[in-house]
């Protein structure tokens, strides 16, 4: 399988600050997603990054608060934005590739926590 | 995609098989079940996944009832490492449908000495 990896892995921000987070994938994936898991919660979807077009977000999730960007087959940026408290979580890229029966694969996430 | 359910937490004996439980009554028959796993500050695992025969890999084996309203994972020599919470999820494979995974409360397995 390829090898994931997010950046930055965590980071302590100010609130009303953003941070974009990185996923860059070593082959080519067919589709990238972006997930958040609030403590102790499971996680949940915030939406595909679309190659080349508009993500597609889950019900909850606005493009203005986490806009993303996947300009090529193997990156993909989620940038939280006007961050409050609220909003600290372990964010995690997963990605598919090939036949859509086969697995997602999870990058080990960014940790943020926000003062 | 159909719900399913786990139970919380249960506890495993090291280098006994595991088996772990997950209920899917309402699945259709174009949804999969995956099999993943979460270790402490760790992104979720893949384990394995099935349509409808038993799989095996090298890491765990599930076996899928006749009906497919359930499924069961199985670790055949569970060790300290395996601690973690462990999630079944059941979901259409195909581009059309998103692709999306479903993550439900898992189960917390906790292996003992």
């Amino acid at each position: 399988s390829a090898v994931i990896s997010q950046k930055p892995s965590r980071d302590i921000c100010q609130r009303g600050t953003s941070l974009t987070i990185q996923c860059q994938v070593d082959s080519q994936v067919t589709m990238m997603f972006w997930y958040r898991q609030q403590p102790g919660q499971s996680l949940t979807l915030i939406a595909t990054a679309n190659q080349g077009s508009e993500a597609t977000y889950e019900s909850g999730f606005v493009i203005d608060k986490f806009p993303i960007s996947r300009p090529n087959l193997t990156f993909s940026t989620l940038t939280v934005s006007n961050m409050s408290p609220e909003d600290s979580s372990i964010y995690l890229c997963s990605v598919l590739w090939g036949h859509p029966n086969q697995p997602q694969h999870f990058g080990d996430g960014t940790r943020l926590s926000i003062l | 995609d159909a719900k399913t359910t786990q139970p919380p937490s249960m506890d495993c004996a090291e280098g006994r098989a595991a088996n772990l439980p997950c209920n899917h009554s309402t699945i259709s028959g174009n949804e999969y079940v995956y099999w993943y796993r979460q270790i402490h500050s760790q992104g979720p695992q893949y384990i394995i996944h099935g349509l409808k025969n038993n799989e095996t890999n090298e890491m765990a084996s599930l076996i899928i009832t006749e009906d497919r309203k359930s499924s069961t994972l199985i670790l055949p020599h569970a060790t300290l490492r395996d601690t973690a919470v462990y999630y079944c999820i059941v979901r259409v494979a195909s581009k059309a449908a998103g692709n999306k995974l479903t993550f439900g409360g898992g189960t917390r397995v906790l292996v003992k000495p």
